[in-house]
């Protein structure tokens, strides 16, 4: 159980266009959902926190308009890298927040999408 | 915010040998989890552990709350066990903050 999906895995896209990645909670509703960032041998980097009906919390330095948060569904939220720059090529990923009886609040994470912008 | 430190940055370890991992927190936190991200970029949860100890097969972890610590054991290392590894804390429902990882890999 516990399964987060992301698509796509990876894409490249010109200087200028917009990316759309999505995050799908498989097997569990996610009332929240969290979009990373990571570059090459640094640590994640939250961006923003996703709750399921309302806006998006941003962090502070990552421009809201930017980068687009919609959590439509309890098991799907979206990220759109709008107008993409060869600066905002990186590695996102998302998670899912759940509770496991006998666990606690947990975060399980997507594998990833690359990006690269040219 | 919570501030997250991992030692070693770096390890490497001959298969078979033992070694532990530690991370300290500027505050109590509720919420603790250990990470392994393989070489593919995939996070994969190994301890959900605010408090405690618990042990999966050759890895154990203990979160010492009071002292704002906790420590991640691997035994009899394999070549898979490589990648980074990441502890992250948090209020529980809340955000998680990240440390830097430490980067082990083990050699045949």
């Amino acid at each position: 159980g516990a399964v987060v999906s992301q698509h796509p895995s990876w894409v490249i896209c010109k200087s200028g266009t917009s990316v759309k990645i999505e995050c799908r909670s498989l097997d569990f509703q996610a009332t929240t959902m969290f979009w990373y960032r990571q570059f090459p041998k640094q640590s994640l980097m939250l961006m923003a926190t996703s709750n399921e009906g309302s806006k998006a919390t941003y962090e502070q330095g990552v421009e809201k308009d930017k980068f687009l948060i919609n959590h439509a569904s309890l098991t799907l939220s979206t990220l759109t890298v709008t107008s993409a720059h060869p600066e905002d090529s990186s590695f996102y990923i998302c998670s899912a927040r759940d509770w496991v009886s006998g666990v606690g609040d947990t975060q399980y994470f997507g594998p990833g999408t690359r990006l690269t912008v040219l | 915010g919570i501030q997250v430190e991992q030692s070693p940055p770096d390890l490497i370890l001959q298969e078979g040998a033992n070694s532990t991992l530690r991370c300290n927190f500027s505050d109590s936190v509720n919420n603790l989890q250990w990470f392994h991200q393989n070489p593919w970029g995939q996070l994969i949860n190994l301890f959900y552990i605010p408090s405690g100890t618990k042990q999966n097969g050759r890895l154990s972890a203990t979160t010492v709350a009071t002292e704002r610590y906790s420590l991640l054991y691997i035994s009899s290392s394999q070549t898979t066990d490589s990648g980074v590894y990441f502890c992250a804390g948090g209020s529980s429902g809340s955000r998680l903050t990240f440390g830097e990882g430490t980067q082990l890999t083990v050699n045949p």
